[in-house]
């Protein structure tokens, strides 16, 4: 069974302090990796994806890292900010009809405080 | 440019009753798929829609179904209401499926 598991489940950290985000999965055949933020009350919205043959995308502050052969990932989030607080969600998706079926992670809640 | 529309945004409906939603995807974007969230069960795919054909489909009932225009406007069916419909809504559109999506704001679903 596809599944996609996301740790921790929850987070709490300072401002301007690092933090790492991970997610494992079982899906297979893989297509792309994918990580978005979703404020409350919004739509998710893209930070990085990820094909078979990259390991590393960059966005600002945010860095995905993939490693295909133990299907992890991780999402690095530098010098954290006030409105870094959302959810982080981690999707993983299989080639299907021209397109890609995605599975999600139940994503990472982080807040940031001052 | 304008970002994916979607509407309504909030709706309430009654057990048994069916809903149409409604997504207007970004000028020139030709996929549009749809996705149900849920504190239980966090975002799951329902289907996809690529120049007016269903590309893909998730793992849910017949009861909800879904179309796109040849404007690529695409709207969700769903009859038959239940109280676990009850979701938050989220459409995306991308040009081409296997790209970038960005997603509407969503349409929040109470089922009573």
């Amino acid at each position: 069974k596809n599944q996609v598991e996301q740790s921790p489940q929850s987070l709490i950290i300072l401002e301007g302090k690092n933090c790492t985000l991970q997610c494992n999965y079982t899906v297979s055949p893989f297509s792309n990796l994918r990580w978005y933020k979703q404020d409350t009350g919004r739509g998710p919205v893209s930070l990085t994806i990820m094909t078979f043959s990259e390991n590393t995308k960059s966005n600002r502050r945010y860095t995905a890292t993939l490693d295909a052969d133990t299907k992890q990932s991780s999402l690095h989030i530098t010098a954290s900010q006030l409105s870094d607080s959302a959810s982080y969600i981690c999707v993983v998706s299989y080639p299907s009809g021209g397109s890609y079926i995605p599975t999600f992670g139940r994503g990472t809640s982080l807040i940031v405080h001052p | 440019k304008a970002g994916v529309t979607q509407t309504p945004r909030y709706l309430i409906k009654t057990r048994g009753q069916q809903v149409t939603l409604s997504c207007s995807p970004i000028s020139g974007h030709r996929s549009v798929s749809w996705y149900q969230q849920t504190p239980g069960q966090g975002l799951q795919f329902l289907f996809e829609y690529f120049s007016e054909t269903q590309r893909n489909k998730g793992n849910f009932p017949g009861r909800f179904s879904g179309r796109q225009f040849s404007n690529s406007r695409s709207e969700m069916n769903v009859s038959t209401l239940e109280l676990g419909d009850s979701a938050l809504y989220l459409c995306a559109s991308s040009f081409a499926g296997v790209d970038e999506q960005y997603f509407g704001p969503g349409t929040r679903l109470t089922v009573t």
